[in-house]
């Protein structure tokens, strides 16, 4: 079955460490974004990607870093500039260039700050 | 910047009942998107309705959209303790950019 496989579930960070949260998807879609929700404020974006090798800031992008090397994988970093980074991360994708503009999400990545 | 502000913030009902919940936006849009969130878990696209439609259904959902008031609502009919979820409105921006959610409506289904 084709879909989006976020790892891990759980992730704990000291302070001052960089984290990589991993999001890959087998649906052979071009684009894939990154959210951030946090209790009571929905969703924020932070990078999203509409193509291999192309990547642009969302609205939180600051303490944050992605790339974009391969369709299937969309990996983020949390960077120790990041200075509130305990949160739930959601990944995304959809196929806005075959007129599928509903995004598919993985399960979520929860990240604590130890 | 959030695109869409859901109302009410949280709805708790009977099972049996309807559902309604409401989602205002501030800027033109392509298209509305409704999503559900059980809690934890990632986020379930449920439904989308275009600028030109008025009116979708989907199962139980029914959508509606109101573009001249910027606003959509999202009526779940006979509602299931199964439907106990968050619900978010998304919008789309500019062409090429990512959806905007707002803050969702948490749906309480008691039996």
């Amino acid at each position: 079955d084709g879909g989006i496989t976020q790892s891990p579930k759980y992730l704990f960070r000291k302070e001052g460490q960089n984290v990589t949260l991993s999001c890959e998807q087998n649906l052979n879609h071009d684009a894939m974004y990154w959210y951030r929700q946090d209790p009571g404020q929905g969703l924020r974006l932070i990078y999203y990607s509409q193509i291999v090798n192309d990547f642009q800031k969302g609205d939180i992008a600051e303490g944050y870093s992605v790339s974009r090397e391969k369709k299937e994988s969309f990996p983020l970093t949390v960077t120790s500039a990041q200075k509130n980074p305990t949160a739930f991360y959601l990944c995304a994708s959809s196929q806005p260039k075959r007129g599928n503009y509903g995004y598919t999400f993985g399960s979520g990545t929860r990240l604590t700050v130890v | 910047s959030q695109q869409g502000e859901e109302d009410p913030q949280a709805l708790s009902i009977q099972e049996g009942e309807n559902a309604t919940m409401n989602c205002s936006y501030k800027t033109s849009i392509n298209n509305l998107q409704w999503y559900r969130q059980n809690s934890g878990r990632g986020l379930v696209h449920l439904i989308l309705i275009r600028s030109n439609e008025r009116e979708k259904h989907s199962g139980r959902l029914r959508v509606t959209l109101d573009t001249s008031k910027k606003s959509s609502s999202l009526l779940i009919t006979a509602s299931r303790a199964a439907d106990t979820a968050s619900y978010f409105c998304a919008t789309d921006g500019q062409a090429g950019t990512a959806l905007i959610f707002g803050k969702g409506t948490t749906l309480s289904v008691s039996s």
